[in-house]
């Protein structure tokens, strides 16, 4: 099956403090893509991160990093000194030939951060 | 301006109306999507098109229509609406390169509320 679960379904911070949102996948291909989204109150979704499964090295953006790991099939986020504007639903999504095609996205519940003044 | 638009942002209508949700992209992508996103469910996909002569079904098809009427518009339809089909909507688009994925590229979204 492929699936992607994010089991934190909501999570509460107070400002200043890291942040993990947890996500594992399954799936049945060698070559697969990974993805973060953001989705503020508005309502739109913003693309964070693509990693492909041949890269695991980690990334970091700013505040932001990405963990990789095959071993457990997960690709957890991080937010460091997390701020107000963090406040969002985080999406974990994959795609790969098994999951429908390269060009199709299977995304996972969401989790909720809410990050506290 | 948008590159991904979508029309209208907000709609209420009542069971059995036929409703169309409208999406239209500058960015020039031949392939377009519409999702559905639930509270808890995340996106799901309901129908996909690589080209205005190629339409799929995805994971939530029942129930709705598309229409790929140029390379820059798709559209999505709901027959009969019903309660259930209550959501937010979006339109995507991403175009096939050199690489295996594309990025997708989303538009704001529809509010559909079914009475």
């Amino acid at each position: 099956a492929q699936k992607v679960t994010q089991a934190q379904t909501e999570i509460s911070v107070v400002e200043k403090e890291d942040v993990t949102l947890d996500c594992v996948y399954e799936t049945r291909d060698t070559t697969y893509y990974l993805f973060w989204y953001k989705q503020p109150p508005s309502g739109e979704l913003v693309f964070l991160i693509r990693r492909n499964s041949f890269d695991e090295q980690n990334e970091i953006s700013g505040r932001y990093s990405w963990n990789f790991q095959k071993s457990t099939s997960s690709f957890n986020f991080t937010i460091t000194a997390s701020q107000v504007v963090d406040s969002a639903v985080y999406f974990c999504a994959l795609s790969g030939a098994f999951s429908g095609g390269y060009n199709k996205l299977i995304f996972g519940a969401g989790t909720r951060l809410a990050v506290h003044p | 301006d948008a590159d991904v638009t979508q029309t209208p942002r907000n709609r209420i209508t009542k069971t059995g109306k036929r409703i169309m949700l409208e999406c239209s992209q500058t960015k020039g992508h031949d392939r377009m999507y519409w999702y559905r996103q639930d509270p808890g469910l995340g996106l799901r996909l309901i129908y996909y098109s690589f080209d205005v002569k190629d339409i799929n079904k995805g994971e939530i098809s029942d129930g709705y229509s598309v229409s790929r009427q140029a390379q820059a518009k798709f559209s999505l339809s709901l027959e009969s609406a019903i309660p259930n089909q209550t959501a937010l909507y979006f339109c995507a688009t991403s175009v096939q390169g050199r690489s295996s994925y594309n990025e997708q590229f989303f538009g704001p979204g529809t509010r559909l509320t079914v009475l």
